[in-house]
């Protein structure tokens, strides 16, 4: 079983639609989880952290099940420029050394 | 956060050969990681780079074929050794605010490497 499991997509919606990402880890001791953003030919970069409470960042909303060991990203209104592939990433290991194991990643197309 | 340099930024080797990837770190940190992506796949970690000691290769990877050097703290060296087609991939280096637990990464912009 992998570590970190996503859906690959991909998810082809309209521009203004509201799309969902899923993500499950198998390691119970992971301690802290992020959504990555990679466009094509780049490099990843971090969209957002993913709390326990939930976190909001304008149009994007982080959801984290512990229990469930799942972590879900929610992208409301969608933009062309939400168009790229979604990695989500957890961290275990001790202290300052953990380290990040990747998804996958999920792909969003968003057309007009 | 944190400015990588990574080079060279793309290359296309003969089989058999060995290329070294160079990352610039514009500030100290105790660890860097060097990743791989594969066509259509996701990051997978090769070895964590601590300076002052040896590399800690992850499952699947061993130092006779990706040997690393860490000769200061804001500076590495992934040399992909004796190459094949298979290692046609992109390699990134990365790294974390020093030592803070539970923080994001950083990634150079990656090395694209095609093996004829």
């Amino acid at each position: 079983r992998k570590e970190v499991e996503q859906d690959p997509g991909p998810f082809n919606v309209p521009e203004g639609a509201t799309v969902a990402f899923n993500c499950t880890y198998s390691n119970s001791a992971s301690q802290s989880f992020f959504w990555y953003r990679q466009d094509c030919r780049k490099e990843p970069k971090l969209l957002m952290s993913v709390y326990s409470s939930g976190n909001e960042d304008g149009r994007f909303t982080a959801q984290l099940n512990r229990a469930s060991q799942y972590i879900s990203l929610l992208i409301r209104d969608s933009k062309l420029s939400d168009s790229a592939t979604y990695l989500c990433v957890v961290t275990f290991g001790p202290g300052g050394y953990n380290k990040l194991i990747f998804g996958a990643g999920t792909r969003l197309a968003v057309h007009p | 956060s944190a400015v990588i340099s990574q080079k060279p930024s793309r290359d296309i080797c003969q089989r058999g050969t060995s290329l070294t990837i160079q990352c610039q770190v514009d500030s100290q940190v105790t660890m860097m990681f060097w990743y791989r992506q594969q066509p259509g796949q996701s990051l997978t970690l090769i070895a964590t780079a601590n300076q002052g000691s040896e590399a800690t290769y992850e499952s699947g990877f061993v130092i006779d074929k990706f040997p690393i050097s860490r000769p200061n703290l804001t500076f590495s060296t992934l040399t992909v050794s004796n190459m094949s087609p298979e290692d046609s991939s992109i390699y990134l280096c990365s790294v974390k605010q020093d030592l803070v637990p539970n923080t994001e990464a950083f990634f150079g912009q990656g090395t694209r490497l095609t093996v004829v």
